[in-house]
């Protein structure tokens, strides 16, 4: 009974290919996240949606695309995939938008890229 | 431009003693603080956290204590159990703000 769901768990790629990372929640949240963990180990947020609104957009190249279809999935798709893009995608929610507010957080998605 | 900095990579405690676990910030309009806490192949759960206008918050074994003069906060686990042994992340926000500051992790352990 998974709070914040992510698939996959694992992606291995080539540069230059096209993919894309599915989250879901089932806590009724109505805001979303996307973060990255990269190898210096630092969670940096990348994407925020609210009531499928997008609310944060930080300086992330814009190969990365979030799609929120409704407000319990977020996905998030990567155009070109470039080495630098090897890292953990976590996914998160919350019950509102304030940064305050407790996230929880997906399992991670680790992405490799050859 | 680190703005949260956690300067100790790992900690090793004996169970049953204290594990204190320290975060620094930068940003003065940061006033608001929270603990998470990641085990292997898990996404960070939320553990604890302190608003600025108070200078200690408890819950359980897991005290936090900010000094906001020094714009320091800390982490209190007492006593330590093995089940203890994650990497905390320290993360501060302007409350008014949409978006968490993480630090790098301390990986905790706690020896049998």
């Amino acid at each position: 009974d998974t709070a914040v769901s992510q698939t996959p768990k694992y992606l291995v790629t080539q540069m230059g290919n096209d993919k894309s990372i599915k989250c879901e929640q089932n806590l009724g949240h109505d805001t979303m996240y996307w973060y990255k963990q990269d190898s210096k180990k630092f969670l940096k947020i990348m994407f925020s949606y609210n009531n499928k609104e997008l609310i944060i957009n930080e300086t992330v190249p814009n190969r990365f695309s979030p799609k929120s279809p409704d407000k319990a999935h977020l996905n998030l798709h990567i155009n070109s995939l470039e080495l630098g893009d090897s890292a953990v995608y976590f996914c998160a929610s919350s019950r509102g938008a304030r940064s305050y507010n407790e996230q929880f957080f997906g399992p991670g998605t680790r992405l490799t890229v050859l | 431009d680190q703005q949260v900095k956690q300067n100790s990579p790992s900690l090793s405690v004996q169970e049953g003693r204290i594990s204190i676990l320290n975060c620094d910030y930068t940003n003065s309009m940061f006033d608001y603080f929270l603990w998470y806490k990641k085990y292997p192949a898990e996404g960070p759960t939320f553990l604890i956290s302190i608003s600025s206008i108070k200078d200690k918050n408890e819950d359980g074994r897991f005290t936090v204590f900010l000094n906001k003069s020094a714009k320091h906060l800390s982490l209190h686990i007492v006593p330590s159990q093995p089940g203890d042994s994650a990497v905390y992340f320290c993360a501060s926000t302007e409350g008014s703000n949409y978006k968490l500051t993480f630090g790098k992790g301390t990986l905790l352990t706690v020896n049998p």
